[in-house]
């Protein structure tokens, strides 16, 4: 695609329920990125995928995250048992290969607001 | 958790003048990059700095790396009112490599 696609772009959500955020990354991306912002705030790292190599998932802020990808495409965060914490914008991000120095794209993002 | 700082968290402007963001940070770098973020959402690479550089150019955009001084500043010259965002720095440190630790970021406003 001609960029990184998220979906959804807003989610509401009532505290406890469990949540699925979709990355579809940039075409023939290897590297793909999932980062957390809340308001006002910088991003923190969550996990990151490479090719075949298991995930980095260091950023991860406790057993209720967990995120998949399928192959060198699609990635789905997974959010289990809602909390008000959790309510940020998730942004994926995606590059071409992980090495040093390359740039990678991000896109819109997924509001997450949990009620 | 982040690796650094952003200074000023907050810039005001009118067209035309100049606006300095510096960053600092703790630990070793292979690179720093500076991104744009418009209204909260996706983000936009502007430059990246290798760690044996001291500074680069494009477009209004100067960017100056001090490695003694684990400090980067962005510069954006003649500023624009479509220049309003915020603008965070991203380091990849020797010891992540390949993966960008972001500070708190920078909201600029320019004002016409």
């Amino acid at each position: 695609g001609a960029g990184v696609s998220q979906s959804p772009s807003n989610k509401v959500t009532e505290k406890g329920k469990d949540v699925e955020l979709r990355c579809d990354p940039i075409s023939g991306h290897t590297a793909l990125y999932w980062y957390r912002q809340r308001l006002g705030q910088g991003l923190e790292f969550l996990i990151y995928f490479q090719g075949n190599s298991a995930p980095d998932k260091s950023g991860l802020p406790s057993d209720r995250f967990s995120a998949e990808r399928t192959g060198e495409s699609v990635s789905t965060l997974t959010i289990q048992r809602t909390q008000q914490e959790d309510s940020a914008v998730y942004l994926c991000a995606s590059s071409l290969v992980q090495f040093s120095g390359n740039t990678i794209y991000f896109g819109e993002g997924s509001w997450l607001t949990v009620v | 958790s982040q690796q650094g700082e952003e200074d000023p968290q907050a810039l005001s402007i009118q067209e035309g003048e100049n606006a300095t963001m510096n960053c600092s940070y703790k630990t070793s770098i292979n690179n720093l990059q500076w991104y744009r973020q418009n209204s909260g959402r996706g983000l936009v690479h502007l430059i990246l700095i290798r760690s044996n550089e001291r500074e680069k150019h494009s477009g209004r955009l100067r960017v100056t790396l001090d490695t003694s001084k684990k400090s980067s500043s962005l510069l954006i010259t003649a500023s624009r009112a479509a220049d309003t965002a915020s603008y965070f720095c991203a380091r990849e440190t020797t010891d992540s490599w390949g993966k960008l630790q972001f500070g708190a970021g920078t909201q600029v406003v320019v004002t016409p």
